[in-house]
């Protein structure tokens, strides 16, 4: 079964700067998803920005981007310009074309911003 | 927009009680998920819908029952609540392509006492 792991409980950064969050995932196929969501404080989960892992280029949304590194199996967010918006829980997650198309999620980091 | 909806925000209720968490959504898609989510668990399925009456468990069905009798429907019932499912539960709806995000309901915080 895969499993998902985000090392950072909770970061902080300073207004205007970029932040970077980690997420490692464990998998044995090769054709797969990799998600980043945001849940701000009391409202609803959403997509920050999605990555196939057959497409070597990075995925970036904005001010969002990701660092995609399939061999280590890492899928590092990059916040930058980070806004008091930004705060909140982010999740990282997998989705398998093959195992009932389920997500599995990362236990969350929660991200400050800091005035 | 898509938009799922559950029908409470928040509920209190007591050891033993039979309780329906429900989820709609409006985008006609073919799966729904209940998720708990925990601090520093994440989100942890507890069952999933790829179709009207079928269901299939999670991570951690143990305690739960689901039901979905129309495709924009999906229930979660907890037949004796306890005290360990205090929790947070959030509903998510998707369509079958693998590259396509869920969509995920505003939760429900449910205290059991």
């Amino acid at each position: 079964a895969q499993t998902v792991t985000q090392s950072q409980p909770e970061m902080s950064v300073q207004e205007a700067e970029t932040v970077t969050l980690s997420c490692t995932y464990d998998t044995s196929e090769s054709d797969y998803y990799l998600f980043w969501y945001k849940q701000p404080p009391s409202r609803q989960m959403i997509l920050v920005i999605r990555q196939e892992a057959y497409k070597q280029q990075n995925a970036t949304e904005n001010r969002f981007s990701v660092n995609f590194q399939k061999a280590a199996k890492s899928f590092s967010l990059k916040i930058s310009d980070s806004q008091l918006g930004d705060a909140a829980m982010y999740f990282c997650a997998y989705r398998s074309p093959w195992d009932g198309q389920n997500f599995v999620f990362g236990p969350g980091t929660r991200l400050s911003v800091l005035p | 927009d898509v938009k799922v909806t559950q029908s409470s925000r928040y509920l209190v209720k007591r050891t033993g009680e039979k309780v329906f968490l429900e989820c709609v959504q409006d985008m006609d898609h073919e799966n729904m998920f209940w998720y708990r989510q925990d601090p520093g668990l994440g989100l942890r399925l507890i069952y999933f819908s790829y179709d009207v009456k079928m269901k299939e468990k999670g991570d951690i069905p143990e305690g739960y029952s689901v039901s979905r009798e129309k495709k924009e429907r999906f229930s979660l019932i907890l037949e004796s609540a306890s005290t360990n499912q205090t929790s947070m539960y959030l509903c998510a709806s998707g369509g079958v392509s693998t590259q396509e995000t869920q969509y995920f309901g505003p939760g429900t915080r449910l205290l059991v006492l």
